[in-house]
């Protein structure tokens, strides 16, 4: 298994809606990230976790909230979010979190498409 | 301080005729480089990587790219396109042994499109 599942695809949220994205992978990677992508641009990353510990937080606002229940599963709370937030939120995993072991190598989901009206 | 450049926002090609995608970068480590492609509505999937191997890298659906220390480049070329090669293509750089987790650098995008 080499996939790494995210859902819903499609999510319509207005501004104070509370939703969650979820992300699964059983490839026993012990890094999960989060990345917002806007049309036309590059993923941005947001969100790290190592060993189901949170590494690296980018900035980003409390309205998003990341969560690590277990290795394989990594969610992202969405709260009281605002329309300029409507993007392309996309979850991908890699080996190994340190220098070491890893490559750089992630494998990404096929997002979940977020409408914030 | 790493950073990658791909020279070209948007590239359009015949179907059959070579492609080449161009991306320099500067890093300040031995560097990992990656090619990612995404097609519409859909996430990243990893094309090819340089990890310090071997300079020419092959790839998936008939890409490859060469590392050229020298000129700081990492090209990605395919010999002959086909239709469902249309996508936006991304150049990634990595530091390698740097504690590297989520340190990559991502290029802008290249848009490669396909003509009949």
């Amino acid at each position: 298994d080499t996939e790494v599942t995210q859902t819903p695809k499609h999510l319509v949220m207005g501004m104070t809606n509370k939703k969650s994205l979820k992300c699964e992978q059983h490839m026993g990677h012990r890094a999960m990230y989060w990345y917002k992508q806007k049309a036309k641009k590059p993923p941005e990353l947001m969100f790290v976790y190592s060993y189901e510990k949170l590494s690296i937080n980018e900035s980003v606002p409390s309205r998003f909230s990341p969560e690590c229940p277990n290795s394989s599963l990594l969610n992202l709370h969405l709260h009281a979010l605002q329309p300029e937030d409507s993007a392309l939120y996309l979850c991908a995993s890699s080996l190994s979190p340190d220098g070491g072991g890893n490559t750089g190598e992630l494998f990404f989901g096929e997002g979940s498409r977020l409408t914030v009206l | 301080a790493q950073s990658v450049t791909q020279l070209d926002s948007h590239v359009s090609v015949s179907e059959g005729t070579p492609v080449l995608l161009r991306c320099n970068y500067s890093s300040s480590y031995s560097p990992s480089l990656f090619w990612y492609v995404q097609h519409p509505n859909k996430g990243l999937q990893l094309l090819l990587k340089y990890t310090s191997a071997a300079t020419l890298v092959k790839g998936i659906n008939g890409f490859e790219a060469e590392f050229k220390k020298s000129e700081t480049s990492f090209h990605l070329t395919k010999p002959s396109a086909h239709m469902s090669d249309a996508a936006e293509y991304f150049c990634v750089v990595s530091d390698q042994g740097g504690g590297s987790q989520g340190n990559l650098i991502f290029g802008k995008g290249t848009k490669l499109s396909v003509k009949p």
